[in-house]
């Protein structure tokens, strides 16, 4: 069965330095991988997806995540946090031959950046 | 805009008072899909869609109804909610090809008590 997770609850950082957001997975076959970002009181955003490629993706608002299939790892980063920064993240996997859409989410990663 | 909306965005009801969540996209996507989302247990999907009149299962359905009779509307129905129905809940859709399948867009999410 595909899971996914995120073995952090939570995950402090001071504004400026970098931030790391971890993730694991377990899918047979290539996964399609994913991070969305929830803002309080807002719905889900989309910041970055691995399909096939370049193992590090770049998303939306200076995040990336760097794909490590040996390690069976999506890892979301960012060289320098912000404190509007400050969300809830999930990582979350797809199963490109499943004939649904579904995602399967992470338990979410609250992150706090600290001025 | 491109946009997923949902109505209303907040509902405090009583156990076995029926409800309604309804769930409508601009963007002629033919995938959509209801998640709940509890603290621990990130999102799970309840009901998805492939298209006009065809709709299933996901993993948590039980207790919910969904019906798509329009490409853009996907309601979520509770005939006799109960109290372990309180939840965050979202709806998404995609497009149907390879490409447009990759990512979901989320509505803003409703959130439901059940007294």
């Amino acid at each position: 069965a595909q899971s996914v997770a995120q073995p952090e609850d939570q995950v402090n950082v001071a504004e400026g330095n970098p931030l790391t957001v971890k993730c694991t997975y377990s899918v047979s076959g290539n996964p399609y991988l994913f991070w969305y970002v929830q803002y309080p009181n807002r719905g889900l955003q989309f910041l970055l997806k691995y399909i096939t490629g370049d193992n590090l993706v770049k998303g939306s608002y200076g995040f990336e995540a760097e794909f490590n299939k040996s390690q069976t790892s999506f890892h979301l980063k960012k060289p320098s946090a912000l404190v509007s920064d400050s969300a809830l993240y999930f990582c979350a996997v797809r199963d490109p031959g499943g004939a649904t859409n579904k995602l399967i989410f992470g338990t979410g990663t609250l992150l706090a950046v600290q001025p | 805009e491109a946009q997923v909306t949902q109505n209303p965005r907040y509902l405090i009801t009583v156990t076995g008072k029926k409800l309604t969540v309804t769930c409508s996209q601009n963007m002629n996507h033919e995938y959509m899909s209801w998640y709940r989302q509890d603290p621990g247990l990130g999102l799970r999907q309840i009901y998805y869609s492939m298209n006009v009149e065809v709709t299933d299962k996901g993993d948590v359905p039980e207790g919910y109804k969904v019906s798509r009779k329009e490409k853009r509307n996907f309601p979520l129905i509770l005939e006799s909610p109960s109290p372990n129905q309180t939840s965050l809940y979202f709806c998404a859709s995609s497009g149907r090809d390879r490409v447009a399948r990759e990512t979901q867009y989320f509505g803003p999410g409703t959130r439901l008590l059940v007294l």
